[in-house]
């Protein structure tokens, strides 16, 4: 099983300042790297796919990058609704698709 | 509309038998694999396993395989996550999710239902 870690478990960033998530694969997962955002009370909503690509109608502000086994999701200039528990998950290792156990973004 | 309908809260005693549903609909239910994930209270989100509705073919996380049993129904659209004897442990909230399958092959969760709580207590 691949093991996902993610740092830190708690981030709290000033509105307009930039967030930086970190997620780490306890192996290879390639580019097969997905970032989810969940606020209290909701279901996980996807943020990105394929490390980087964007999902449909996800502003400009969140960027995917990485491979292999570290990847980061970054906030250019955080915004009040971005608040939530943002979790990685890689979907490699068919069927197995495990997810971090996530990154806790307040906002200051 | 895109949607994935999760039947309504559940509470149940340990031992007795429960199938959570997800319905879908807005897409072709047959063409895309539906997985479910647990979040226990106030923890992170679990694989539990997945299901192609177009012929049933199911995979199973390990931690999961022989203590639940996911199915569907493909004529009404629908998946189905089930409890043979429940135990207070099974106390989570459940989602299932679609997968990504566009152009660029197949990605991670791009729709999720809105979740199954199931409580689980004597």
């Amino acid at each position: 099983e691949i093991v996902m870690t993610q740092s830190p478990a708690t981030l709290s960033v000033s509105p307009g300042e930039r967030a930086t998530l970190s997620c780490r694969a306890s192996q290879s997962v390639g580019s097969n790297l997905a970032w989810y955002q969940q606020r209290p009370g909701q279901a996980p909503r996807l943020l990105m796919c394929g490390t980087s690509t964007r999902a449909t109608g996800l502003p400009a502000r969140f960027s995917g990058s990485g491979s292999g086994t570290e990847f980061t999701l970054t906030i250019s200039s955080l915004q009040s609704e971005d608040f939530g528990v943002y979790y990685c998950q890689q979907y490699s290792d068919w069927p197995l698709f495990t997810f971090g156990p996530g990154t806790t973004v307040d906002i200051k | 509309e895109v949607q994935l309908v999760q039947s309504g809260a559940e509470v149940k005693k340990p031992g007795e038998s429960l199938k959570i549903s997800c319905k879908g609909s807005g897409y072709t239910f047959t063409n895309y694999w539906i997985g479910w994930v647990r979040q226990m209270p106030g923890k992170g989100l679990e694989w539990m396993g997945i299901i192609y509705p177009g012929d049933s073919d199911t995979r199973y996380s390990p931690s999961f395989q022989g203590q639940v049993t996911i199915s569907a129904d493909k004529s009404i659209s629908t998946a189905y996550l089930q409890w043979s004897s429940l135990k207070a442990s099974d106390t989570a909230m459940y989602y299932c999710a679609r997968r990504l399958f566009n152009s660029g092959g197949y990605g991670g969760m791009d729709v999720w239902g809105k979740g199954t709580t199931v409580t689980v207590s004597s």
